[in-house]
């Protein structure tokens, strides 16, 4: 079964200070990974998304994740924090070999910037 | 391009009645899947519509059914209501794919309901 981890409920950066949003995914076969962000009343905002190829991926806003393969991970990172950061972010994670096409959602990780 | 667009904002029922929320996905896109996320938690996946039918579901049960239709908007009924149904409840659209590409699914501003 597929599932995700995400260890913080939340994380506290200084602004123009890097960010690190830890994830850990376990599928059965080879993932597809996102990243979404959800500020207050709402929806969530795609940022970026691993399928294949280079694992580091280049999203919105100036945000980056690295699949590691071999740690299961997927950190969601910035180098300079904003405080228009400060939201909820979700990894989500898709077993590419599924027969659907379900994503499954962590609980998602806090994220404040402070000035 | 207005986007996943949902209605109604929100929304307050009390035990035991029915709802109905409804979704126009964003221009072009011909898949449409339902959220659950409640208080604190992650998005969780109800069901997934494409080409009219319920392609895919989640652990939930039969009180939540759905309906897409030929201009692919969708709908979310929930039968019976009760205090545990009380959510954010998120649409989300996106284009069919296959095991080759995956394409992101794009998400509606949810419709708040609250069960009393």
């Amino acid at each position: 079964a597929q599932s995700v981890a995400q260890p913080e409920d939340q994380v506290n950066v200084a602004e123009g200070n890097p960010l690190t949003v830890k994830c850990t995914y376990s599928v059965s076969g080879n993932p597809y990974l996102f990243w979404y962000v959800q500020y207050p009343n709402r929806g969530l905002q795609f940022l970026l998304k691993y399928i294949t190829g280079d694992n580091l991926v280049k999203g919105s806003y100036g945000f980056e994740a690295e699949f590691n393969k071999s740690q299961t991970s997927f950190h969601l990172k910035k180098p300079s924090a904003l405080v228009s950061d400060s939201a909820l972010y979700f990894c989500a994670v898709r077993d590419i070999y599924a027969r659907d096409d379900k994503i499954i959602f962590g609980k998602g990780t806090r994220l404040h910037i402070l000035p | 391009d207005a986007g996943v667009t949902q209605s109604p904002t929100h929304l307050i029922k009390t035990r035991g009645q029915q709802v109905t929320l409804r979704c126009s996905p964003k221009s072009g896109h011909d898949t449409v899947s339902w959220y659950q996320q409640a208080l604190g938690q992650g998005p969780q996946f109800i069901f997934q519509y494409y080409e009219e039918e319920e392609r895919q579901r989640g652990n939930f049960p039969d009180r939540f059914s759905g309906h897409q239709f030929p201009n692919y908007s969708s709908e979310l009924n929930v039968n019976a209501l009760w205090l545990g149904d009380s959510a954010l409840y998120l649409c989300a659209s996106s284009l069919a794919g296959g095991l080759v590409s995956y394409n992101e699914q794009f998400f509606g501003p949810g419709t708040r309901l609250t069960v009393l």
